[in-house]
């Protein structure tokens, strides 16, 4: 596509549950970032995905939280027994090549309850 | 994680006036970039810088990458009302054993007509 998509936009979920969020990257893009805002903070770093290569998952922050790219392509980021601490807004990322700037989708904002 | 302090953390100004904000890390970075982020989307790169002393613009912005290469400046001139939003500052480690670029915590700008 043109852009980074990403779905849903808002997620409102309560404590304990798993949640999907879904990232369809730019078309060629081989790289792929996730990253999660707190409110008024910067953006931090969770998993990279670079073709078939192993991701580097060393962002993320408890075993709660994976992601796996499917095909190369698309990317889901799942976080098992939601806690309220988790509550940011998602952002994904996709580049050409890593030493580059990439370009980030809208992000989802997930709120915890 | 490498330490990006951006500053101000937050700029109100009249429109029209000139802008000025930095960030800094503790060590040797090969890339810089600047993005800026409106309320309820993702970052959008502004411009990136690859080599120490490099100086680029990008209509109204204009960013440096410090001799040092410890050290970015952009700064924005003539503002105008849709210059407000948050930006960031993030860039690559030289000896960058990740894969991720490591962002500041944002200035957040707002122009007053």
């Amino acid at each position: 596509g043109a852009g980074v998509s990403q779905s849903p936009s808002n997620k409102v979920t309560e404590k304990g549950k798993d949640v999907e969020l879904r990232c369809d990257p730019i078309s060629g893009h081989t790289a792929l970032y996730w990253y999660r805002q707190s409110l008024g903070q910067g953006l931090e770093f969770l998993i990279y995905f670079q073709g078939n290569s192993a991701p580097d998952k060393s962002g993320l922050p408890s075993d709660r939280f994976s992601a796996e790219r499917t095909g190369g392509s698309v990317s889901t980021l799942t976080i098992q027994r939601t806690q309220q601490e988790d509550s940011a807004v998602y952002l994904c990322a996709s580049s050409l090549n890593r030493d580059r700037g990439y370009t980030f989708g809208s992000g989802t904002r997930l709120t915890v309850v | 994680g490498q330490q990006l302090n951006q500053s101000p953390q937050s700029m109100f100004i009249q429109e029209g006036e000139d802008v000025s904000m930095n960030c800094t890390s503790s060590s040797i970075f090969n890339t810089w970039l600047w993005y800026k982020q409106d309320p309820g989307e993702g970052p959008v790169l502004l411009i990136a810088l690859y080599k120490a002393g490099e100086l680029t613009s990008n209509g109204r912005l204009t960013a440096q990458f410090g001799i040092t290469r410890k050290d970015s400046f952009l700064n924005i001139s003539a503002s105008i009302p849709s210059d407000v939003g948050i930006y960031f500052c993030a860039g690559q480690p030289r000896r960058n054993t990740g894969n991720q670029f490591y962002f500041g915590t944002g200035t957040s700008l707002t122009v007053i007509p």
